[in-house]
This record gives structure tokens, C-alpha cells and sequence, in this order.
């Protein structure tokens, strides 16, 4: 079956400590992307990858890492996670950069 | 700075009636658009994109209209049901890379039966 997945799909972690949300999808999609979700905010972007090797920041990526090593996985990477970054993470795969996204199930995470 | 909005943030229509969910941007260096539809404790789903040289598409249901000239764009759902009540949103890239997609706050939709 066609996918994105994402674990954990919840989290309750505290201030500072160093979390990864995985995100793996099996289309063999170049473009990857993770968007955070907050009541009253929407969608924002947080980075995309275009291919391997290759990302770029979205509209919100402070506090975020990404790494692209393989086609299949986009990590989003969370050094030192603080209060303000507990929302609902969407990690989301695309064939090419402007096509229909997937999206993958969500990522609670809440930071204390 | 760049945006993407949309103009009403519920819209409440009889099952039935066709919808009509409406959407402003501001980058006209936008190639396409996207309508999404997010249904509760779900991810968003895709619906319809519209390239920046189409005026309009449709499919199957849904119809999005693309006015280049006032930047606005619409999605209209023919024959609402209870099964389209979800959260819509529209979407357009921004800034310089094509990649850079903003989203609109999302208007939610509610079908009374």
C-alpha cells in the first residue's frame, strides 16, 4: 500500500531533550516536506526536500533539523525541543515538487 | 509578505446545495494552486490543483476557478453531502522556489443534513 508513516505518532517529552519524528514514504517521490499544524495558524511549513541530499527551509524552520540521505526518509530532528514547538507535525511526500502531496498520519508531540 | 487566505472561516451549507470556499494569495509568481481537505484527526488530503495558465478545473464534483487578475481562487463542491464536511485548505507556493508552500488558515464546511 501506497504511504507515508510517521512515528512516534505521540510524544510527551520534556524541554531540551534531543527527539527525531521519522518519516518514511514508498512511493519513491522526490519531494518531501514537514509542516507543523497549531490551532488558528494552519499549516506552515517547516523544511522540504526537493531530492536526496538536497533541502531547503520553509516558512518556519527555527528550532528544526532535516536530513535527506536516501529517497525514501526525511527525519525531522529537534535538537532542543522547547515548549513552543509542541503542535501536530505533518510529514507529507510529492512525485515531483508541484504535484499532489501525500500526507503522512500526524505526530502529537508535546513538550513540558 | 507573502500570504494565502481564505475569506471565511466556517461555512455551513444544506446537503445538497453546491459550496462555494473562497481563497486570496498574493505571491503572482505562484505556478500552481492546491485545494486540500482535512478531515477531523486525519492528515490532509488532496483534491484539485489548478496551474497558473488554467482559469479553471474540474473535477470529479469540484470545480476550482483561478482569477489571475484580483488573485483569487475558489473551490465549489456540486451537491454537498454530510461526507464533505472537513476543514479546506488552499495552497500556493511563495517566495522563490516553487518547493515553499504556504497554506491558507483553512475554512471549515458543515453539511446539515
Amino acid at each position: 500500500e501506497a504511504q507515508v508513516t510517521q512515528n512516534p505518532r505521540y510524544l510527551i517529552t520534556v524541554t531540551g531533550k534531543k527527539l527525531t519524528v521519522t518519516c518514511s514514504q514508498n512511493m519513491n517521490h522526490e519531494y518531501m516536506s514537514w509542516y507543523r499544524q497549531d490551532p488558528g495558524l494552519g499549516l506552515r511549513q517547516i523544511y522540504y526536500s526537493m531530492n536526496v541530499e538536497v533541502t531547503d527551509k520553509g516558512d518556519v524552520p527555527e528550532g528544526y533539523k532535516v536530513s535527506r540521505k536516501e529517497k525514501r526518509n526525511f527525519p525531522l530532528i529537534l535538537e532542543s525541543p522547547s515548549p513552543n514547538q509542541t503542535s501536530l507535525y505533518f510529514c507529507a511526500s510529492s512525485p515531483t515538487v508541484a504535484g499532489e502531496q501525500y500526507f503522512g498520519p500526524g505526530t502529537r508531540l508535546t513538550v513540558t | 509578505g507573502e500570504s494565502v487566505g481564505l475569506h471565511l472561516p466556517t461555512l455551513s451549507v444544506q446537503e445538497g446545495d453546491n459550496s462555494i470556499i473562497n481563497c486570496a494569495y498574493s505571491n503572482s509568481a505562484s505556478d500552481y494552486f492546491i485545494w486540500y481537505k482535512q478531515e477531523s484527526g486525519k492528515g490532509p488530503q488532496f483534491i484539485i490543483d489548478i496551474r497558473s495558465n488554467m482559469d479553471k478545473r474540474q473535477g470529479q464534483r469540484v470545480t476550482v476557478l483561478l482569477n489571475k487578475t484580483v488573485k483569487h481562487l475558489s473551490l465549489q463542491i456540486a451537491a454537498t453531502q454530510p461526507g464533505d464536511s472537513a476543514v479546506y485548505f488552499c495552497a500556493a507556493p511563495w517566495g522563490g522556489s516553487q518547493g515553499n508552500l504556504i497554506f491558507g488558515k483553512g475554512t471549515k464546511l458543515s453539511v446539515k443534513p
